[in-house]
């Protein structure tokens, strides 16, 4: 079974940490995927990554930036914590479609509340 | 840009009843369409997924949909709802011809179901 992991299930920060966020997935997936999930408003894209050290941003990439250094490995962060950042972070992967894939794994969630 | 409108965001019907739960998308050529399902306190799991051919798409938990191009619409349907299919169901697209792949999803449509 494809494992996503995500390093910490709940979070607590004060406004201006820097925060880190790590995803780590077991399947030599392509494709690496952060969003963030609030009440109302679905998921929305933050940054996604298609290949090691390559990345490009999503709907809401502002506040953000991301870290791609080994294939399986697929960071967020966070550099200036804030309050509206609170919210639940999902990390996903896929295979490329025209590889068979195309499906979306997803972590189990990081709760992040910024105070 | 690519987006999906799930204009429905609180459905109930009663158990036994039929389900359609509708899903529109903008997508500027032929898309990759999923459903997916978050049970309270879960993470996602992909409900079925389109990306050709025939435009009836069966999936797991006894769910369909059917992908309509003149509509740009991927509604999902079941003949007859169980308590357990209680969740938050997301409406996705992506493209994926291009090599790597951006998934954009819905806000969610809610649904509960009465005894």
């Amino acid at each position: 079974d494809v494992k996503v992991t995500q390093s910490s299930r709940y979070l607590v920060k004060r406004t201006g940490e820097k925060v880190f966020l790590e995803c780590v997935q077991d399947m030599d997936h392509e494709n690496m995927f952060w969003y963030r999930q609030d009440p109302g408003l679905g998921l929305r894209l933050i940054y996604f990554s298609y290949d090691v050290k390559m990345k490009e941003k999503g709907d809401i990439p502002e506040g953000y930036s991301v870290s791609r250094e080994k294939k399986e490995r697929f960071s967020l962060i966070l550099e200036s914590a804030s309050t509206n950042q609170t919210s639940m972070y999902l990390c996903a992967s896929s295979k490329n479609p025209g590889a068979g894939g195309g499906e979306l794994f997803f972590g189990e969630g990081s709760r992040l509340t910024v105070l | 840009a690519q987006s999906v409108t799930q204009p429905d965001i609180h459905i109930t019907v009663s158990e036994g009843a039929s389900l359609e739960l509708r899903c529109n998308y903008s997508y500027g050529a032929t898309p990759y369409l999923f459903w997916y399902v978050q049970s309270p306190g879960q993470g996602l799991q992909l409900l079925l997924k389109y990306f050709s051919g025939d435009t009836l798409v069966q999936g797991i938990k006894g769910f369909e949909a059917e992908f309509k191009r003149s509509q740009s619409s991927f509604n999902l349907r079941k003949p007859s709802v169980h308590w357990s299919d209680a969740a938050e169901y997301f409406c996705a697209v992506s493209g994926g011809s291009g090599g790597y792949q951006k998934v954009t999803f819905g806000t969610g449509t809610k649904l509960q179901v009465i005894p």
